[in-house]
């Protein structure tokens, strides 16, 4: 099975900061690489699809990114509505897997 | 508007069956894949399966082939997931989440919490 390493674990940034989360995969994954965030309570819910591809509605402060077997997301300037929990998910060879998660809080 | 609406919480006891729904709406239900994710509490994501609604085709992940059943009702546009021989690592979280491109989930239902206690 494929695995997926995803840090930091946990981060603290300040409103305003870019933020970066990384996730490395255990085997060549391509782009089957996407991103979701959750709130407490809540559904994830799908940021990032094809690595780089942002979904309908996520607004433009966030991104993917790829360099080899890294995978990142990034959000260029934090607001308090990202405060959350994000998890990158390889998509491509089933059975699929999720990282272990960040929480993003604030500062 | 896509929508994937779970059935309530449930609370059984250790060695009981129960099984969840996910009724689909907004979209052709055969036409995408349906899968099923766990999420303990406190824990991340963890997928169960999958089916395919047009023939009812299923792929599990080896751990729960004997724990989870996926079946998908075309008349009422609802996928089923029943879990059985509950135990206290049944406890948690079940989401229903329609695939997209990528093979990604790009809807997801609201979540139905499974406690298992005596």
């Amino acid at each position: 099975d494929i695995q997926m390493t995803q840090s930091p674990s946990s981060m603290s940034a300040s409103l305003g900061d870019r933020v970066t989360i990384t996730c490395r995969a255990s085997q060549d994954i391509g782009n089957y690489l996407s991103w979701f965030q959750q709130k407490p309570g809540k559904s994830p819910r799908r940021m990032i699809y094809g690595a780089t591809n942002l979904a309908a509605g996520v607004p433009s402060r966030f991104s993917g990114s790829r360099s080899g077997s890294d995978y990142f997301l990034t959000i260029s300037s934090l607001e308090s509505e990202d405060m959350a929990i994000y998890y990158c998910l390889q998509s491509i060879q089933y059975t699929y897997t999720f990282g272990a998660g960040t929480k993003l809080e604030l500062k | 508007e896509v929508q994937l609406q779970q059935s309530g919480p449930e609370l059984q006891r250790p060695g009981a069956s129960v099984k969840l729904s996910c009724k689909a709406s907004g979209y052709t239900f055969t036409e995408y894949y349906m899968y099923w994710v766990k999420q303990r509490p406190k824990q991340s994501l963890e997928l169960i399966g999958r089916i395919d609604p047009e023939d009812g085709s299923n792929d599990y992940v080896e751990k729960f082939k004997n724990k989870a059943t996926l079946t998908a009702d075309t008349s009422s546009n609802t996928a089923y997931m029943q879990l059985s021989s509950l135990t206290s690592e049944d406890t948690a979280t079940y989401f229903c989440a329609r695939q997209g491109g990528y093979h990604v989930m790009d809807a997801w239902g609201q979540g139905a919490s499974v406690t298992v206690s005596s």
